[in-house]
């Protein structure tokens, strides 16, 4: 069946844009996370969603960056205001529930801020 | 607090040879462990997934191994070959206080294999 799809494979914006970057997770997966992943880092979790409600953003930078899941399935995380550090892989990864099931990744958006 | 580190950070070798890449975490209560390969500017692929209760989980030419115990797992590369320069990361899951699991990464082996 088909995996975890996020759309754009890469965005290039100016400083100062807005962005969305967009994630479908495997169907029937009711758990979904958003990770970021810096220049030479692993990646570091940003937002879990547990259905349409954002359970956990602990890991969010700060208040410029919000994320969303209406439905429960498709999830969009939404960048304001970009900065030049806002640029990284982010990826996305969802789970049949949020209880101990395994994360399937996937590919990422990468996003360069000029 | 979970915590991941991967040895060695970068790795050449030459075409043919075996290799090991070492991952270590602090917390044994884990439930799986991943590990993924990451090429340039690509995300990731999910390369192989052990479960806690599994020692090993092998994949053609991979072979990983988990030991809780001593919080470590390997990746073995047999008969490496140029296609595989990459970076190899792996993940431990770690409970979050919102009751689910969030992944913690190494930072990762850069594998480069000459021909």
């Amino acid at each position: 069946g088909a995996g975890v799809s996020q759309t754009p494979s890469n965005k290039v914006t100016e400083k100062g844009k807005y962005v969305e970057l967009r994630c479908d997770p495997i169907s029937g997966h009711t758990a979904l996370y958003w990770y970021r992943q810096s220049l030479g880092q692993g990646p570091e979790f940003l937002i879990y969603f547990q259905g349409t409600g954002a359970a956990d953003d602990s890991g969010l930078p700060n208040d410029r960056f919000f994320a969303v899941r209406p439905e429960g399935s498709v999830s969009t995380l939404k960048i304001q205001r970009t900065e030049r550090g806002d640029s990284a892989v982010y990826l996305c990864a969802s789970s049949l529930t949020s209880k101990g099931d395994t994360q399937y990744f996937g590919p990422g958006t990468r996003l360069t801020v000029l | 607090k979970q915590e991941v580190t991967q040895i060695p950070a970068a790795l050449s070798v030459p075409e043919g040879e075996n290799l090991v890449l070492n991952c270590s975490f602090t917390d044994s209560a884990i439930y799986n462990l991943q590990w993924f390969r990451q090429d340039p500017g690509k995300g990731l692929t999910s390369l192989l997934l052990i479960q806690s209760s599994q020692r090993e989980q092998t994949s053609g030419r991979l072979n990983a191994s988990l030991d809780k115990s001593s919080g470590r797992s390997t990746l073995y590369i047999a008969a490496s070959q140029p296609g595989d320069s990459a970076t190899y990361l792996c993940a431990a899951p770690s409970p979050t206080t919102s009751g689910t699991y969030k992944y913690i990464f190494g930072t990762g082996t850069r594998l480069k294999v000459l021909a």
